[in-house]
């Protein structure tokens, strides 16, 4: 049962645009979420994250959205940059989870020169 | 600098052997985990600990088995009875990974031959 869910196993932009990664969630005890980029060969390392008291967090170029009455949330990167190119992956928690993290599949992200 | 050393890198294993995948964190992180990352399915969890001398199963414990005898050290040993160990296996720590997320290794690639 997959209670992180990244739809959209890849994704192009082209350098400059704006990249759109979503995320779902199932489990309504979930109520931080993460942010992780991984290049190959490496450790995932962490973006940005967001509680679910809020519904938008930035970082620079990084913008992560939660909408959680649709269990969704979204992160911009604008403007994409090549070295953006990597697997994205979103990954939850809760309150009594023993501070465990649920990722999702992954998005991997090709930035078009 | 602190961090978190995964080693070897590269492993091969022949089918029917034990294997044991060395995980070490200077970050006086209380609690560590393993994951197994495989094409399409995202990172999924093996076993953690949050304390010295105790562990926990993830999701996808069998054929696998930890030791948590020190705090800096959380070794992975993949046994025979793994239908499918061939995967990149990821070992992170954490001080409190709902406010400060995960920090991961680099990895370790096992493939059995």
């Amino acid at each position: 049962d997959q209670q992180v869910k990244q739809n959209s196993p890849s994704l192009s932009v082209q350098e400059g645009r704006i990249s759109i990664l979503n995320c779902d969630y199932t489990n309504s005890m979930f109520d931080y979420f993460l942010w992780y980029k991984k290049y190959p060969a490496e450790g995932p390392t962490f973006l940005i994250s967001i509680s679910s008291i809020k519904d938008k967090n930035e970082d620079g170029r990084f913008t992560v959205f939660l909408n959680k009455s649709a269990k969704h949330l979204s992160l911009h990167i604008v403007p994409s940059q090549p070295g953006d190119s990597a697997v994205y992956f979103c990954a939850a928690s809760s309150k009594n989870g023993n501070e465990k993290l649920t990722f999702g599949t992954g998005t991997r992200l090709t930035i078009i020169p | 600098d602190g961090g978190i050393t995964q080693s070897p890198k590269y492993l091969f294993r022949k089918e029917g052997q034990n294997v044991t995948l060395s995980c070490e964190q200077n970050l006086n992180h209380d609690a560590m985990y393993w994951y197994r990352q495989d094409p399409g399915q995202g990172l999924r969890l093996i076993y953690y600990s949050q304390i010295v001398n105790d562990f926990q199963k993830g999701d996808i414990a069998e054929g696998y088995s930890v030791s948590r005898e020190k705090k800096e050290s959380f070794p992975l040993t993949v046994t025979s009875a793994q239908k499918n160990p061939t995967a990149f296996y990821l070992c992170a720590s954490s001080k409190g990974a709902r406010v400060y997320g995960y920090t991961f290794g680099s990895g370790t690639r096992l493939t059995v031959v």
